[in-house]
């Protein structure tokens, strides 16, 4: 089956800090990736997203390239702000059967501190 | 115009009560699903439905029944409720492969269940 596996948190940072948060994958077929975003005492959202090997994806400061060699998709962002304080979900989603089936990783909580 | 909806926010009840989560999506998105997240943010799929059809089901205790009326809704059923349920619980709606999309997920805000 498909797994998503990305680094524990939490990831304690300073303000303006570089920030990565690591993204490994297997999946029977090739699949489109995504970060997803949760704020506290809110849902999920789509933060970036990846369709095809080498695309890179990215909003508000964050990218992600998908790595097929290397099965990954690590987020990244150049100066991180309180404001992203949040936690990071990698996610795949593969067509079988006709149908997606969406796997999510575990989530990483980032704390970012002034 | 709220995208994807869920009620109640919160739920708070006794062990062995029945209860209901509604979800309604304004998005004319084909599939919607359940999950639930623990309180370790740990994210899990419990049912998906594509045009009002079960699609995914995973390992979920019975209890559990999740009912679409119609291709807009998706209203989660839990019978006999166990202090384990305790979780939040979200719906999230997405356009089918027919559409040319890549299964990008609009999600609710969540249903915070307490079971006491």
């Amino acid at each position: 089956g498909n797994s998503v596996t990305q680094m524990e948190g939490p990831v304690t940072l300073s303000e303006e800090a570089f920030l990565t948060i690591n993204c490994t994958y297997t999946a029977t077929g090739y699949p489109s990736l995504f970060w997803y975003v949760q704020y506290p005492g809110e849902g999920l959202q789509l933060l970036l997203k990846a369709t095809k090997a080498d695309d890179k994806g990215s909003n508000k400061g964050f990218e992600a390239t998908y790595r097929k060699e290397t099965t990954s998709f690590h987020l990244e962002k150049g100066s991180v702000q309180v404001s992203d304080s949040a936690v990071y979900f990698c996610a795949l989603s593969d067509l079988a059967g006709g149908s997606y089936i969406p796997t999510f990783g575990r989530g990483t909580s980032l704390i970012v501190h002034p | 115009d709220t995208a994807v909806s869920q009620t109640p926010k919160y739920l708070v009840t006794q062990m062995g009560n029945d209860k209901s989560i509604k979800c309604e999506q304004n998005l004319g998105h084909d599939t919607m699903y359940w999950y639930k997240q623990d309180s370790k943010k740990f994210l899990k799929i419990m049912f998906s439905y594509n045009n009002k059809e079960l699609i995914i089901n995973e390992t979920v205790p019975n209890r559990f029944s999740p009912k679409s009326p119609d291709k807009a809704h998706l209203n989660l059923h839990i019978n006999s409720l166990e202090l384990g349920d305790s979780a939040v619980y979200f719906c999230a709606s997405s356009q089918g492969p027919a559409a040319g999309h890549y299964n990008e997920q609009f999600f609710g805000p969540g249903t915070r269940l307490t079971v006491l």
